[in-house]
């Protein structure tokens, strides 16, 4: 099945400062998500990216899907101390299938 | 509320001894899956259910079994657990749009 590249695995950040992950596939996706997971808790849906190209913010955090649909980005601006945990994207393959991303653990100092 | 139940929250148990973690989902959703989270391995999918009476596997299933009798529950039973079971496992119910809702997570240690 689909696979898909998460990178860093860890990063660290002063707070204030800007975070990004990445998610990278050799194939076409038809669409992507991110999840994230406080320490401790379990993965919550932040979004959902289908279109070329598509750009999508919530408050801090812009997403974007790649023009090729190959890969996808989350942005962190101005990190805070509630942005600690793992961010995941997920594909969603045939049968509603999700196919997590290795996960980005990050760390805010204070 | 919209909610994933799993239950147990915490379990330790002995090599050999089964043992099942409940699931159940108030959403009325048709997909269920659960999921394996191991350091730097992100989420491995165990077995998935698209409906009642329809299971599959997914990338992780050796050990596992699961069924899928009501629409609600889909337990995840482990016949005779071994220590590389020990793991972080999640129940996630899928709405039409493919929105995962996740449980709380089991952390289960076989010793």
């Amino acid at each position: 099945g689909q696979q898909v590249m998460q990178i860093p695995q860890y990063q660290h950040v002063q707070e204030g400062e800007d975070f990004t992950t990445y998610c990278n596939s050799s194939t076409t996706l038809s669409n992507i998500q991110w999840y994230k997971q406080r320490p401790g808790g379990h993965p919550v849906f932040l979004i959902q990216l289908v279109k070329s190209g598509e750009v999508k913010k919530q408050k801090r955090l812009t997403f974007q899907f790649g023009e090729a649909k190959k890969n996808s980005s989350l942005h962190i601006t101005a990190t805070q101390t509630t942005d600690v945990g793992t961010y995941f994207c997920a594909l969603s393959g045939s049968a509603r299938q999700l196919t997590f991303g290795s996960g980005t653990q990050l760390t805010v100092l204070p | 509320e919209a909610q994933v139940t799993q239950n147990p929250r915490y379990l330790i148990t002995v090599t050999g001894k089964k043992l099942t973690v409940t699931c159940s989902q108030n959403m009325n959703h048709e997909y269920m899956s659960w999921y394996r989270q191991d350091p730097g391995l992100g989420l491995r999918q165990i077995y998935y259910s698209m409906n009642v009476e329809v299971t599959d596997k997914g990338d992780v299933p050796e050990g596992y079994k699961v069924s899928r009798k009501e629409k609600r529950n889909f337990p995840l039973i482990l016949e005779s657990p071994s220590p590389n079971q020990t793991s972080l496992y999640f129940c996630a119910s899928i709405d039409r749009n493919t929105e995962a809702f996740f449980g709380q997570g089991t952390r289960l240690t076989v010793v």
